[in-house]
């Protein structure tokens, strides 16, 4: 089946940078855009941006900007988030989830697969 | 960026009740780029709707949305036990993509 499968839970030391793996199986990993979403303790859904699996193009949210790197490779069909310059702040789950075709003209669309999400605690 | 304001924070009903959840965005884009995802503890969204209107593949013909402009709605006709959670909006129509802040649906 269609599913995206998150790496474990992870602690750092605020300051430290943490990285996040998705694997994607049950499809083609190229053909579709791959979104990250942070959700902090208790609250709501915050977009952090895509990666293009097929041609390896990015676009962060500007609160993100120059924080976080979004990567993917082909061959273990898997993306990755690399978040630098922790804060206490950055204490969240961090989710990927399945855009649109990379084939459309847009890659903004509703997620429809989702991975498990990863917990990231930044704490000294 | 929009802004979309969910009201209420909190809906305190009983199962076989009838939920209506709204969604308010802070200027208009086009309804075809508005969804609705419903989140249980611990676990990921789940997709509901999509394009304002479409049930995605999955989701009960008891969960409706509907909208237009800058208001839209997520109706659930008569709640199950399995539909107490928290249900969020996203518009996907222009960048940032955002999500309202959500409504918690409880047992009353």
């Amino acid at each position: 089946q269609v599913q995206l499968v998150q790496s474990g839970a992870e602690v750092k030391k605020p300051g430290a940078s943490v990285r996040v793996s998705c694997t994607a199986s049950g499809y083609t990993f190229t053909a579709y855009y791959i979104h990250w979403v942070r959700q902090a303790p208790g609250q709501g859904l915050e977009w952090v941006g895509w990666v293009n699996p097929r041609t390896g193009t990015t676009t962060y949210a500007q609160r993100f900007q120059g924080r976080v790197i979004l990567t993917r490779d082909e061959s273990l069909t898997t993306a990755y988030l690399e978040l630098g310059r922790l804060t206490s702040d950055d204490t969240a789950v961090f989710f990927c989830a399945r855009g649109p075709l990379t084939y459309y003209d847009t890659p903004y669309d509703s997620f429809d697969v989702w991975g498990q999400g990863t917990m990231i605690t930044a704490s000294s | 960026e929009i802004v979309l304001t969910q009201s209420p924070g909190t809906l305190s009903l009983s199962p076989g009740e009838r939920a209506t959840l709204f969604c308010r965005a802070s200027q208009t884009g086009s309804s075809i780029y508005f969804a609705w995802y419903q989140q249980k503890p611990g676990q990921a969204p789940r997709l509901l709707i999509y394009g304002a209107s479409t049930r995605a593949t999955g989701t009960p013909d008891r969960f409706r949305g509907s909208g237009s402009g800058t208001d839209f709605t997520l109706t659930i006709s008569r709640l199950e036990p399995e539909d107490f959670a928290v249900y969020y909006c996203q518009q996907y129509g222009s960048s940032p993509l955002t999500f309202g802040g959500g409504t918690r649906v409880e047992i009353k």
